[in-house]
């Protein structure tokens, strides 16, 4: 069973970065790309990018210039850094595997100063 | 970028049949774009329906199925359940990027 455990900052001021890392268990990290996804509240699911075991990225090409992702096989687990965030950046995060099988339960990151 | 769009809301007896569809802006979707359905509900993630335009995960309930339909793609749900009230969404594997569908808000009642 594939369980994936976001850490990060809950609370960011505007134009500061936001930073999040995915744990991975239950699977190797050499399995799956990895992805990420955000739903600001009330609304709909966006995807921001991926990243595959050796590096690879993907990224939305709205957000593209604002996102860096990063993977660390050794210690399972990826980041993710978007920068220059406003309060439109205010969303439920969630870490993913990039078939979309398995989710984190999502970090709600708040943008307000 | 495509955007993918769903109906905002729909409403199903119990025991009745719903479809939802997703259309893209770009035209018409075909199983290159594997579409993929995933169904949340409040304060969960998003939980993985259907792959690759007609596929089950293991845990998908039998009376969920994936197709498509006039150029859409669709998620037709047959026998439905109290516990089926929730959220839809489609994703579609576009040009190098996954894109969601706006979401359809399905009412069991």
């Amino acid at each position: 069973q594939v369980e994936l455990q976001q850490s990060g900052p809950g609370l960011l001021k505007p134009s500061g970065t936001l930073s999040l890392t995915c744990a991975v268990s239950g699977a190797s990290m050499s399995s799956y790309w990895w992805s990420w996804v955000r739903q600001p509240p009330g609304k709909g699911l966006e995807w921001l990018g991926e990243i595959s075991p050796s590096g690879t990225r993907g990224h939305n090409p709205s957000l593209r210039s604002r996102v860096t992702m990063s993977i660390d096989k050794s210690d399972n687990r990826f980041s993710l850094s978007l920068t220059s965030v406003t309060a439109a950046d205010t969303a439920v995060y969630y870490c993913a595997t990039s078939h979309f099988d398995y989710w984190s339960q999502g970090t709600l990151v708040t943008v307000s100063s | 970028q495509t955007v993918m769009t769903q109906e905002p809301s729909l409403t199903v007896s119990p025991g009745g049949t719903v479809t939802l569809t997703c259309a893209s802006s770009t035209g018409a979707v075909t199983s290159g774009y594997s579409p993929s359905w995933f169904q949340q509900k409040p304060g969960q993630p998003p939980r993985a329906l259907i792959y690759s335009t007609t596929d089950r995960h293991s845990w998908t309930p039998a009376r969920f199925s994936g197709s498509l339909l006039g150029g859409k793609a669709a998620l037709t749900l047959s026998g439905a359940q109290p516990e089926d009230e929730a959220d839809y969404y489609c994703l579609v594997s576009y040009r190098a990027s996954y894109v969601f569908g706006t979401g359809t808000k399905v009412t069991v009642l």
